[in-house]
């Protein structure tokens, strides 16, 4: 089955910076490719997610490319600000998005 | 925004018993699923769920669980016989149709504690 990782687990990152988090993931087939954002004590919420017919996608400080070749994908947030701070969870998922496979979240701390 | 509602937040109880956990999807929304994450852990897939019956599910959903839309509102995950490793959020999550552009939208969890 599918598989996902992600990296890095923790990343601190000082306002204004940018920050970018990666995956890859192992299942050829899989083409749908979210990104969620969990704050302390809630679910994940949806960020931005692509399709594995689109390359770069972008919605207005976060982007999200994407390589099919290599199978991999990145999260890319700029001008970060402290209300970035949450875990970064990346997933992908096969036709249908019946099944969601998660990666092990990323720890994101920006430093006014 | 219309939001996915867990009920309860927190649910503690003793290894042994049963226990239903809640959730209220958005409305015009048609797939429902269940997922769990131990806690520091990343989240895992465990059933999804359409028109009355289980489209897919994970090894994790054995035979100690199960789903139900009792109306047309709820959808409730239940919990047999909870084991100590039980213990986790449960999130609830629904989406408006297969593929296409229908992201799943989660809800704030449950969490479990079984003693």
């Amino acid at each position: 089955g599918e598989n996902v990782e992600q990296h890095p687990s923790t990343l601190s990152v000082q306002e204004g910076d940018s920050a970018v988090i990666k995956c890859t993931y192992s299942d050829s087939a899989s083409n749908y490719f979210p990104w969620y954002k969990q704050e302390l004590g809630k679910g994940p919420q949806l960020i931005i997610d692509i399709r594995s017919n689109v390359g770069e996608k972008k919605d207005q400080r976060i982007a999200v490319t994407l390589n099919k070749t290599a199978k991999h994908f990145s999260l890319h947030i700029t001008e970060t600000q402290p209300e970035d701070s949450a875990v970064y969870f990346c997933a992908a998922s096969g036709e249908g998005f019946q099944k969601l496979v998660f990666g092990t979240g990323t720890r994101l701390l920006v430093s006014p | 925004e219309p939001e996915v509602t867990q009920t309860p937040s927190h649910q503690v109880t003793q290894m042994g018993q049963e226990v239903i956990l809640r959730c209220v999807p958005i409305s015009n929304h048609l797939y429902f699923y269940w997922y769990r994450q131990i806690l520091g852990q990343k989240v895992e897939f465990l059933v999804s769920f359409y028109n009355n019956e289980i489209s897919e599910k994970s090894e994790i959903f054995d035979d100690q669980f199960s789903v139900e839309r009792p109306d047309g509102s709820n959808f409730t995950l239940k919990i047999r016989s909870t084991k100590l490793e039980d213990s986790a959020m449960y999130f609830c999550a629904s989406s408006g149709r297969r593929g296409g552009n229908s992201p799943l939208h989660f809800g704030n969890g449950t969490r479990l504690t079984v003693t």
